[in-house]
């Protein structure tokens, strides 16, 4: 069945630093990948996402690449901020008009952010 | 707006009970979802709706019954529950400006 691979599990890392989390997915025909921040208790929020037909994709500090050949897809954060600290998930998408996409995420990422 | 409403926010209830856990969204999306999720795990597919026709159900439990009464509502149903089936119960609904969660229901079975 359709798998996402995520890794590190957790990620530790100085305020200012970089943050790179990957994923891999199974489903060749996945076309959808969003990227979840989860604070503790509160839903998941949609922080980013790429489509099949795109192969990178930014929105101030955070930043999204795939490779569909090798079906991956990382998320990269700069210039960390405390604020950041939260879970992460990537998650990965069969099509709307494959009855609805079938999202299927991966196990997170736990960020730290030290000040 | 990316807004995807659930109701209620935390429910504890019997094993015996029937609550229903309820989802709206108005942003015109087409499919929705709901998920399990478990302390520090990933969200869980549990079922897909498309055009209001239930389209996946991931071997959910006959205890959880789905409904969509219309595109813009997704209801839960729940009867005699167990207490391994607590969990945040959480609603997301897709277009084409993205996969969006409502807040989630913390349902604790007692």
């Amino acid at each position: 069945g359709e798998n996402v691979e995520q890794h590190p599990s957790t990620l530790s890392v100085q305020e200012g630093d970089s943050a790179v989390i990957k994923c891999t997915y199974s489903d060749s025909a996945s076309n959808y990948f969003p990227w979840y921040k989860q604070e503790l208790g509160k839903r998941p929020q949609l922080i980013i996402d790429i489509r099949s037909n795109v192969g990178e994709k930014k929105d101030q500090r955070i930043a999204v690449t795939l490779n569909k050949t090798a079906k991956h897809f990382s998320l990269h954060i700069t210039e960390t901020q405390p604020e950041d600290s939260a879970v992460y998930f990537c998650a990965a998408s069969s099509p709307l008009y494959n009855q609805g996409g079938k999202l299927i995420f991966g196990q997170g990422t736990e960020l730290s952010v030290k000040p | 707006d990316t807004e995807v409403t659930q109701t209620p926010k935390h429910l504890v209830m019997g094993m015996t009970n029937k609550k229903s856990l309820k989802c709206e969204q108005h942003m015109g999306h087409r499919a929705m979802y709901w998920y399990k999720q478990k302390a520090k795990k990933p969200p869980e597919l549990m079922f897909v709706y498309s055009y209001e026709k239930l389209s996946i159900n991931e071997s959910v439990p006959s205890r959880f019954s789905p409904e969509c009464p219309n595109s813009s509502l997704l209801n839960l149903h729940l009867h005699a529950l167990q207490p391994e089936d607590s969990a945040l119960y959480l609603c997301a609904s897709r277009g084409g400006r993205g996969a969006f969660f409502g807040q989630g229901t913390r349902l604790t079975v007692v």
